[in-house]
């Protein structure tokens, strides 16, 4: 069955820094991997995903991720974080052996302080 | 343009009540979506319908009843309202990518239904 952990409720960070925010997946064969950011009030926004090829990915707003086969991780991070950053991250899986069920990490809030 | 929308955006309504929720995007995607997210943020998809046929139904209750007219459009139909039905319904779409797609989904901005 799939899964997707997020073992972070709130990830606090100084406007600035670098960012990380944690996700773990399980899925049969090989995933398909994505992130996505609400803002409040609002839908799911597309931030980036991984099918295959190279394990860093690029995507919105200076958003990056590390897919790790061996630790089944898909952590996304951000070299210097913006305050206008703060908002609801999710994880989401979806085996790529056919079907249409993805499933979403319980998510993970961001706080960038000033 | 919007891409997914949903009407309305607001829903107050009583207990018992019957109550729908429409979904269109003009994406031309071939697959739709209706997700629930409760007070705590979390999000559970309810049903999913590729080319109008229903190929994704969670275990949710029969007063749901999703139908989908054409291609396009994606509706939620509530019977009896309880309160525990309380949540923003969130409609989205995406075309996988064996059908030329990215396998995106694409969210509206939700409806906030509130039973009293």
């Amino acid at each position: 069955a799939q899964s997707v952990a997020q073992p972070e409720d709130q990830v606090n960070v100084a406007e600035g820094n670098p960012l990380t925010v944690k996700c773990t997946y399980s899925v049969s064969g090989n995933p398909y991997l994505f992130w996505y950011v609400q803002y409040p009030n609002r839908g799911l926004q597309f931030l980036l995903k991984y099918i295959t090829g190279d394990n860093l990915v690029k995507g919105s707003y200076g958003f990056e991720a590390e897919f790790n086969k061996s630790q089944t991780s898909f952590h996304l991070k951000k070299p210097s974080a913006l305050v206008s950053d703060s908002a609801l991250y999710f994880c989401a899986v979806r085996a790529n052996t056919g079907g249409f069920k993805t499933i979403f990490g319980a998510g993970t809030r961001l706080f960038v302080k000033a | 343009d919007t891409a997914v929308s949903q009407t309305p955006k607001y829903l107050v309504t009583q207990m018992g009540n019957d109550k729908s929720i429409k979904c269109e995007q003009n994406l031309g995607h071939d697959t739709m979506y209706w997700y629930k997210q409760d007070s705590k943020k979390f999000l559970k998809i309810m049903f999913s319908y590729n080319n109008k046929e229903l190929i994704i139904n969670e275990t949710v209750p029969n007063r749901f009843s999703p139908k989908s007219p054409d291609k396009a459009h994606l509706n939620l139909h509530i019977n009896s309202l309880e309160l525990g039905d309380s949540a923003v319904y969130f409609c989205a779409s995406s075309q996988d990518e064996a059908s030329g797609g990215t396998d995106t989904q694409y969210f509206g901005p939700g409806t906030r239904l509130t039973v009293l």
